[in-house]
């Protein structure tokens, strides 16, 4: 059974490229959500997508923007990168946007450097 | 603001000791709380939840404590290993205006480090 694949595993850009990263959800899930994860400290929210729309967002700009597509994969958008966005970004499967649990399945992240 | 975070940043101890990871939030109407491990180089994973209708909670080697009185919880880890050894986070779904489980809001992390 696959859990959730990301990829590209790491990454370069410089300051204001766009970079797409992608996702596999863990077989039997429909919900991806998305998390950037500074260098020590917590994973923070950026969107949650389910039945191919955007359901939740984080506090994140507009640069960020995301799809899922109908076999629940999905992407991450990020444009005109900032030093700022150099970070571990996480994607994260459920089943039905995650109703009844906090039971994630993180993938092992794709590592983005701005320079 | 309101927060979900951890007491202390790190934490060692030897093999074998019992571990116990602190957190403290704020919301008030917060009622589920989760615990997530992550090793180094690799994506969190789920440890064990609890709902506040309950003030404690077993999994397998770990029990974690609900103080609502005080918004604490803790994680406690029995007999700890060496493959223990990771960031512990506790998340919050409901804190942020999540509207559902996938939107976590996670604290720093206290980093376990257990030592053979």
């Amino acid at each position: 059974d696959a859990g959730v694949t990301q990829s590209p595993t790491h990454l370069i850009k410089t300051r204001g490229q766009q970079v797409t990263l992608r996702c596999s959800p863990k077989s039997g899930h429909d919900t991806v959500s998305w998390y950037q994860q500074a260098l020590g400290q917590g994973p923070q929210f950026i969107f949650q997508y389910y039945e191919e729309e955007e359901r939740q967002r984080g506090n994140f700009p507009d640069r960020f923007s995301g799809h899922q597509f109908p076999n629940y994969s999905s992407e991450l958008n990020v444009n005109a990168l900032l030093l700022g966005d150099s970070a571990l970004y996480l994607c994260a499967s459920s089943f039905r946007a995650g109703g009844g649990t906090g039971e994630l399945f993180f993938g092992e992240g794709s590592r983005l450097t701005v320079l | 603001g309101e927060s979900v975070g951890l007491h202390l940043p790190t934490l060692s101890v030897q093999e074998g000791d019992n571990s116990i990871i602190n957190c403290a939030y704020s919301n008030s109407a917060s009622d589920y709380f989760i615990w997530y491990k992550q090793e180094s180089g690799k994506g969190p994973q789920f440890i064990i939840d609890i709902r506040s209708n309950m003030d404690k909670r077993q999994g397998q080697r770990v029990t974690v404590l609900l103080n609502k009185t005080v918004k604490h919880l803790s994680l406690q880890i029995a007999a700890t290993q060496p493959g223990d050894s990771a960031v512990y986070f506790c998340a919050d779904p409901l804190l942020g205006g999540g509207t559902s489980y996938g939107k976590l809001t996670f604290g720093q992390g206290t980093i376990l480090t257990v030592h053979p």
